[in-house]
């Protein structure tokens, strides 16, 4: 089973622009999680999405946004694009069966770098 | 504690010595509580997911036990290789999500 991939692995921006990333769940799991790394912190939540709704979002500001397709795959949209926004950005698939204990595979991030 | 926090942020042993660490997290409510390995450039992977107070999980030279009454948790690493060098994670689960530590770097020195 292929695992969670992401793409692009590699970004560099300009301060102001916007910046789409994608993310391919393993088959069969409905539920994409993203998240922010950056040096010094630990993953940091920024939103879940199941079944083509969020459900959950972390505290960042509305220039994060994302959304989710009917074949689970999803997407995460930065604009005007700050310094701080540098960072690894991680996706994450869950099967979400309930009562699981919500493990879940990752992919191997998207490196993005704001000039 | 609010959050999960995990002790000591870095750590460095000698290959062949065995080292542990700790992660803290709220005791009430849990549910469960998990361990990711995260090798530079690679995808963080998935150890143990625990539940049950007094669990003990063991994957080759790693184990983990939890305590669910006073929130904490210790992973073990016997007879540590450079290969077991990583960032190792804990988190609990949210409404849909996992609230990670910001993990405890272990370098094993050949």
């Amino acid at each position: 089973k292929a695992g969670v991939t992401q793409t692009p692995r590699y970004l560099i921006k300009t301060r102001g622009q916007q910046v789409t990333l994608s993310c391919s769940p393993i088959s069969g799991h409905r539920s994409v999680s993203w998240y922010q790394q950056t040096p010094g912190q630990g993953l940091q939540f920024l939103f879940e999405y199941f079944s083509e709704t969020q459900r959950n979002k972390g505290n960042f500001p509305g220039r994060f946004s994302g959304r989710q397709f009917s074949n689970s795959r999803s997407e995460m949209n930065v604009s005007t694009l700050e310094l701080g926004d540098s960072a690894l950005y991680l996706c994450a698939s869950s099967f979400d069966r309930r009562g699981s204990s919500y493990e879940q595979y990752f992919g191997p991030g998207t490196r993005l770098t704001v000039t | 504690i609010l959050n999960v926090e995990q002790s000591p942020q870095s750590l460095h042993v000698q290959e062949g010595d065995s080292t542990n660490f700790t992660c803290s997290f709220p005791s009430s409510n849990f549910y469960a509580l998990h361990w990711y390995r995260w090798e530079t450039a690679k995808s963080p992977e998935a150890l143990f997911v625990m539940t049950l107070n007094g669990d003990e999980k063991k994957k080759g030279r790693i184990s983990a036990t939890l305590n669910t009454k006073e929130g904490y948790s210790y992973l073990y690493i016997k007879g540590s290789q450079p290969e077991d060098s990583a960032t190792y994670l804990c988190a609990r689960p949210g409404a849909n999500n996992l609230f990670f530590g910001t993990g405890t770097r272990l370098t094993v020195i050949p």
